[in-house]
């Protein structure tokens, strides 16, 4: 029972253009959301978070959006550079619980 | 370098072998997680810590997997008789408490053979 899905195996954008993520979530418990960045050969890295009470967080270059009648949280990266080239993984939680619920990770080229 | 360290990073064993992986936390972080991660999936969670208290196990914790966290610093996973579906990255993490970010070490990457 995948709880957290991230559909897109792989992604490849343009160096400079906007890098979309998607996340879709079926645990409607879930009200912490992350996202981590991962490089091979090392662990995940934090990159931003957003809470079910809000429906955007921004960091820098980073934007959270989440969607919560739709279960839906996006990553916005803009503009893309090459070193955002990773792949991405998105990981929930609910309030009380302490383990991450993490989806299956998108591959993110970005493209000189 | 204050994050989290994992020892060693790199495991090779036979099937049938005990091993055991050694995470240090970030200082004066009070939660301390083990994820697993195979390839092509997201980290897994096995099991967390609140100092030197295991508070909650995942049903992938079988019997043969064993964390101790003695003095509610460093934490020790022990796989006993090791299988061939033991084979993947061991991932250690820790935060300063509840609901805050969890922040993971480099990784044990186990090969059973």
């Amino acid at each position: 029972d995948q709880q957290v899905k991230q559909n897109s195996p792989s992604l490849s954008v343009q160096e400079g253009r906007i890098s979309i993520l998607n996340c879709d979530y079926t645990n409607s418990m879930f009200d912490y959301f992350l996202w981590y960045k991962k490089y091979p050969a090392e662990g995940p890295t934090f990159l931003i978070s957003i809470s079910s009470i809000k429906d955007k967080n921004e960091d820098g270059r980073f934007t959270v959006f989440l969607n919560k009648s739709a279960k839906h949280l996006s990553l916005h990266i803009v503009p893309s550079q090459p070193g955002d080239s990773a792949v991405y993984f998105c990981a929930a939680s609910v309030t009380g619980n302490e383990k991450l619920t993490f989806g299956t990770g998108t591959r993110l080229t970005i493209i000189p | 370098d204050t994050g989290v360290s994992q020892d060693p990073r790199h495991k090779i064993t036979k099937r049938g072998q005990n091993v055991t992986f050694r995470c240090d936390p970030i200082s004066e972080h009070n939660r301390l997680y083990w994820y697993r991660q195979t390839l092509g999936q997201g980290p897994e969670f096995l099991t967390y810590f609140q100092n030197e208290a295991q508070l909650e196990k995942s049903r992938l914790l079988s019997d043969r997997f064993s964390a101790e966290r003695p003095k509610g610093s460093f934490s020790t996973l022990e796989i006993q008789r090791t299988e061939q579906g033991d084979s993947a990255m061991y991932l250690c993490a820790s935060s300063r408490d509840s609901q805050e970010t969890q922040y993971f070490g480099p990784g044990t990457r186990l090969l059973v053979l």
